[in-house]
């Protein structure tokens, strides 16, 4: 079974330059998570699809933070400006519906380093 | 707000010794706790998870871990560390209760260290 896949898996940008990562989840999977991790830090979840729908964007800085997932499937996230403090490895992860029992499967991140 | 502890930033163990990697959690309803391990420029992998039942989990690689709700912690056990252990782990939570969105909660993450 194929995993969650990502690209680029590195990225070099000037502040206020913008950026856009690609997440193919795993096949059937309809739950769709966008986490930032900062070195030294734990996973901060930033935006959940359930399909193509936003179910929790909360914590994604929206005035520069864009997401979405047409059609269910795949997903992109947009920053535009960058800032230096968006230096951090994007992770996108999947899990299949309605499970909360469930485990999420993660993609291997893309790494932005803002300059 | 749900939230994770794990009070130590790194651990040190020789190999063939037991591990214990800490954790501790803040939830208002009962709790899904899961670990995950990740190991340089790779994504998180699943290592094991509580939902109910028996409050001690095993997971993969010879992985254990013992829920206590009265001291509400969650450490992550293994009888005889490896090397190949050595990657940094993150404990997470994620609360059971109608209109939850089910995302998980991480931890700030524990360096583990295993040497030969």
């Amino acid at each position: 079974e194929a995993g969650v896949a990502q690209s680029p898996r590195y990225k070099i940008i000037e502040k206020r330059q913008s950026v856009a990562f690609w997440c193919n989840p795993i096949s059937g999977h309809a739950t769709l998570y966008w986490y930032q991790q900062i070195l030294g830090q734990g996973p901060k979840l930033l935006i959940q699809f359930q399909n193509n729908g936003v179910v929790d964007d909360s914590q994604l800085p929206k005035d520069r933070f864009s997401a979405e997932r047409l059609k269910g499937v795949d997903s992109t996230l947009k920053i535009q400006p960058a800032k230096l403090e968006d230096s951090a490895v994007y992770l996108c992860a999947s899990s299949p519906t309605g499970t909360y029992t469930g485990e999420l499967f993660f993609g291997e991140g893309s790494r932005l380093t803002v300059l | 707000a749900q939230s994770v502890a794990q009070p130590e930033d790194q651990v040190n163990v020789a190999e063939g010794n037991p591990l214990t990697v800490k954790c501790t959690y803040s939830v208002s309803g009962n709790p899904y706790l899961f670990w995950y391990v990740q190991y340089p420029n790779r994504g998180l992998q699943f290592l094991l998870k509580y939902i109910t039942g028996d409050n001690l989990v095993k997971g993969s690689y010879g992985f254990e871990a013992e829920f206590n709700k009265s001291q509400t912690s969650f450490h992550l056990k293994k009888p005889s560390a490896l090397v190949s252990d050595s990657a940094l782990y993150f404990c997470a939570v994620r609360e059971i209760f109608s209109g939850n969105t089910g995302k998980l909660i991480f931890g700030q993450g524990t360096t583990l260290q295993v040497k030969p």
